[in-house]
This record gives C-alpha cells, structure tokens and sequence, in this order.
C-alpha cells in the first residue's frame, strides 16, 4: 500500500516570499502521478499540479513549481511571490495508475498562512 | 461550466440517526467518487463509481454506509446507523476518467452527537 506523509503541520510566510512544502511518500511502483491540492476554507479541493513519475522534468503552474527527486521518493511544491489568496490547506497525493480504481492516496495536509 | 453540486453543506445529527448526501457531478463524467475527510486528516476514498458501477468500494463500512448511482449520474451517500466517529466532510468528485483530472465538489460537513 502506498503511504503520503507531510511532515509540515502548519507553516507561514510573508507575503510576495517563496515558501516550500514538503511532501514524502512510498511506493514500490515505478510509473505513477503525484499531486499537490489546494483546500481553501470553502472546502473544496482544487488541483494546483501534477507531475508523472516517468517525466524527468519538473512540473510547473505560474507560480507553483514542484521539485521531484523519484529516488529520494520527495516531492516538494514551491509556492513564488506569495499572496494572500494562496492561504489554505495543501495537500500531496499519490495515484498508481496500474490499480483498478486509480484512486487518489492524499497525505495529513499542510496549512499555509500567507501574513500581508 | 457548472462544477460538483452536493447538498447538504451542513447537517448535524444525533449518534444511532440515519443520514443522505447527494451528489450532482459535472454533466459527461463517467467516474464519481465519495472521499471522507475526517477533521485534521487527507480525504479518504470511500467508494468509486464508473457510469453506475462500482469500481472500489473496499474502504467502505458496508455495515453502515451504502452509496448508489442511479442512471449514472447523481450520487446519494446514506449511514445508517450513524456514528461519533463519522464526523467528518464527505466530499464528492468527478471526472471524466480517472483522478488525472478530478473536480471536487465543496463537500457536506457532518457532526454526530
């Protein structure tokens, strides 16, 4: 079974900073997706990136970048010139492709404050 | 385009009570998803459906919660007999194929009591 962990609770940064989060998981699996979901206080989650296991380079959405290390089974997301809307709940996730129902494994989740 | 519709947004009820969630995807996706998202914790998939089959239901408590999909489309999510321990938001989803690209509805919070 494969396991997301995020090892960071809560975490705050300025705004117009670069802040980073960081997301583990484990997986004997080779091909694979990763994701990094965003869960304003509205509740909904909304996808902010995804990268394939098999693409070397790393993913990215305007301010949003990921840094991928496939051996190290890491997977950060990088949030540039922070703003206040950017403040919620993250959250990596994990999808093997090769299981029937390809569902989403999602991890504790991060909160970010982006401070004016 | 319109995105997940669920309903309620907010439904308190006593332990024992039975509940329903409803679920209205966004129109042409053929797979639906049931996450529970208990207070402090990542969603975790309760049940998959593909047109109005289920895919995977394996981390469902078949003893009290029941999902269908009638026709393929809409969702209900019901427990019965509910309890403490089911507190959480239950949020739906939808894509067209898979969770490449899932769309999420705002989710209903429950509270037992």
């Amino acid at each position: 079974a494969q396991t997301v962990t995020q090892s960071q609770p809560e975490m705050s940064v300025q705004e117009a900073e670069t802040v980073t989060l960081s997301c583990t998981y484990d997986t004997s699996e080779s091909n694979y997706y990763l994701f990094w979901y965003k869960q304003p206080p509205s509740r909904q989650m909304i996808l902010v990136i995804r990268q394939e296991a098999y693409k070397q380079q790393n993913a990215t959405e305007n301010r949003f970048s990921v840094n991928f290390q496939k051996a190290a089974k890491s997977f950060s997301l990088k949030i540039s010139d922070s703003q206040l809307g950017d403040t919620a709940m993250y959250f990596c996730a994990f999808m093997n492709p090769n299981n029937a129902g390809n569902m989403l494994t999602f991890g504790g989740g991060t909160r970010l404050m982006v401070k004016p | 385009e319109a995105g997940v519709a669920q309903s309620p947004r907010y439904k308190i009820i006593e332990k024992r009570q039975s509940v329903a969630f409803w679920c209205n995807p966004i129109s042409g996706h053929a797979t639906l998803y049931w996450y529970q998202q208990i207070l402090g914790q990542g969603p975790k998939l309760l049940i998959q459906f593909q047109n109005n089959g289920v895919v995977d239901d394996s981390q469902l408590p078949k003893d009290r919660f029941s999902a269908e999909r009638l026709k393929g489309v809409d969702s209900t999510l019901k427990i019965q007999p509910a309890k403490l321990e089911d507190s959480a938001v239950y949020l739906c989803a939808s894509s067209l194929a898979g969770p490449l690209r899932a769309f999420f509805g705002q989710g209903t919070r429950l509270t037992v009591v």
